[in-house]
């Protein structure tokens, strides 16, 4: 069963502070992603990576920075939190498919993510 | 224009009746197409992929129409356990994928 876990559920923060999203995922998948979700805009996609020390800016790339040191791991950095980046953050990951990667997405569960 | 646009609901559908509802997308070079699903406050999950010639998994049932442009969902004898938000995704490039905003089912016994 594909595992994807993040490092916290909830997280606040103050404005300004540098913030950390971790995910972990166990199914080594080459994929991995960061959305954000908020309510009416649907999930948007901050960054990606294809394989370890790769990323590839998403849709909604200002702001956040993201690092791929091992394979299974890919973090999220907020350099300064802002409140507009208030949301709920999640990570997904997937395997690479013959055609390029057009495989399932699995989710972890979520970082509710508030900035005061 | 959005990419991918669906109609919010709520749609209140009374137990064992049945719903559809239908997305469309911007982007005619998109191959391939799902419906997720997403229960309060939980992460999304495959649902089913989307096929040309429409596809079922039990009680639910999937359409594309390529010329036109959207995918549909249609769910039979709907039961109080498939309340939840049902995004429509489509692919773009290597991997990546446009989600919608949802379309929110609410079940009532």
């Amino acid at each position: 069963d594909v595992k994807v876990t993040q490092s916290s559920r909830y997280l606040v923060k103050r404005t300004g502070e540098k913030v950390f999203l971790e995910c972990v995922q166990d199914m080594d998948h080459e994929n991995m992603f960061w959305y954000r979700q908020d309510p009416g805009l649907g999930l948007r996609l901050i960054y990606f990576s294809y394989d370890v020390k790769m990323k590839e800016k998403g849709d909604i790339p200002e702001g956040y920075s993201v690092s791929r040191e091992k394979k299974e791991r890919f973090s999220l950095i907020l350099e300064s939190a802002s409140t507009n980046q208030t949301s709920m953050y999640l990570c997904a990951s997937s395997t690479r498919g013959e055609t390029g990667g057009q495989e399932t997405q699995y989710f972890g569960p979520g970082t509710r993510l508030l900035v005061l | 224009r959005k990419e991918v646009e669906q109609d919010p609901g709520p749609f209140n559908v009374p137990e064992g009746a049945t719903v559809a509802f239908n997305c469309t997308y911007s982007n005619s070079a998109s191959q391939s197409f799902f419906w997720y699903r997403q229960d309060c406050r939980k992460e999304p999950k495959l649902l089913m992929s989307v096929y040309s010639s429409g596809n079922e998994d039990g009680r639910f049932t999937a359409q594309l129409n390529r010329a036109s442009q959207y995918i549909s969902l249609l769910i039979r004898d709907s039961k109080l356990s498939d309340s939840a938000t049902y995004l429509c995704v489509v692919t773009r490039s290597w991997g990546k994928l446009q989600f919608g905003a949802g379309t929110q089912v609410v079940v009532t016994p």
